[in-house]
C-alpha cells in the first residue's frame, strides 16, 4: 500500500517566517504534487516534481517553492508566510499515471 | 483553460435513496476521469476510475459522456457511511507529466 507522509497534521507559525512542509513517500514514484485546500475553492495545484531536481509551477505559485533533491522527498517552502498562506496542505504522488495518492494534510495557521 | 464544475451541494438525502451527482470539464484534450471521495478533515482518496463505457462498483456507477464533456456518478441504495463531499477529478497533459484538475466537490449527507 502506498504510503504518503507529511511531516506535520498542525502547524503555527508567523507573518514573516521561513517555513517547510515536508513530503515523503515510500514507493519510488516520480510524480508528487502540492496542494492546497480551501473551503469554497476545493484542491488547488501549488507546484509539482515529475523527477528529482525538476519542478514546475501549478496554478498558484506565487509566494512559494518546492524542493526535489531525493525521489522520495518532496519539500513545500513558503519563503515569508503570509495570513492568506493559512489552508490545508496536501501532498500527494501517482501510481501508474492514474490515480494520486494523498498524504493526511498540514493544516497551517499563520498568525 | 482548466475548468471542472460540480453542484457544490448540499445534497441531503435518505437512506436507501439513490443520488446522482454530476461534473463537467472544459478541456477537450482531458483523457482520464476520476471520483474521489473526501471526508471531513481527511484527505481525498479515490473511489473510482470513469471509463468511456461506464463502470459500476457495487452501489456506485460512474459515466462519462465525452462529446458533451460531462461525468456523472450515481450512487443506489445510500448508506450514512457515504456521507462525504465527493471530487470530480479530470486528468489533462500537461509540461512533462500529466495534471489533474479536481472539481470544488459536491457534499452528500445521507440522513437516518
Amino acid at each position: 500500500d502506498v504510503k504518503v507522509t507529511q511531516s506535520s497534521r498542525y502547524l503555527v507559525k508567523r507573518t514573516g517566517e521561513k517555513v517547510f512542509l515536508e513530503c515523503v513517500q515510500d514507493m519510488d514514484h516520480e510524480n508528487m504534487f502540492w496542494y492546497r485546500q480551501d473551503p469554497g475553492l476545493g484542491l488547488r495545484l501549488i507546484y509539482f516534481s515529475y523527477d528529482v531536481k525538476m519542478k514546475e509551477k501549478g496554478d498558484i505559485p506565487e509566494g512559494y517553492s518546492v524542493s526535489r533533491e531525493k525521489k522520495e522527498r518532496f519539500s513545500l517552502i513558503l519563503e515569508s508566510a503570509s495570513t492568506n498562506q493559512t489552508s490545508m496542505y496536501l501532498c500527494a504522488t501517482v501510481e501508474l499515471g492514474v490515480a494520486q495518492h494523498f498524504g493526511d494534510g498540514t493544516r497551517l495557521s499563520i498568525l | 483553460r482548466k475548468e471542472v464544475e460540480q453542484d457544490p451541494g448540499p445534497f441531503n438525502v435518505p437512506e436507501g435513496a439513490t443520488v446522482a451527482f454530476n461534473c463537467t470539464y472544459s478541456n477537450s484534450a482531458s483523457q482520464s476521469f476520476f471520483w474521489y471521495r473526501q471526508d471531513c478533515r481527511k484527505e481525498p482518496k479515490l473511489l473510482m476510475s470513469v471509463y468511456s463505457s461506464g463502470n459500476e462498483d457495487g452501489r456506485f456507477t460512474a459515466q462519462l459522456n465525452r462529446a458533451s464533456q460531462y461525468i456523472s456518478l450515481l450512487i443506489r441504495d445510500s448508506k450514512l457511511s457515504d456521507s462525504a463531499t465527493y471530487l470530480c477529478v479530470v486528468e489533462h497533459p500537461g509540461a512533462g507529466s500529466y495534471q489533474l484538475t479536481f472539481g470544488k466537490g459536491t457534499k452528500l449527507s445521507v440522513i437516518p
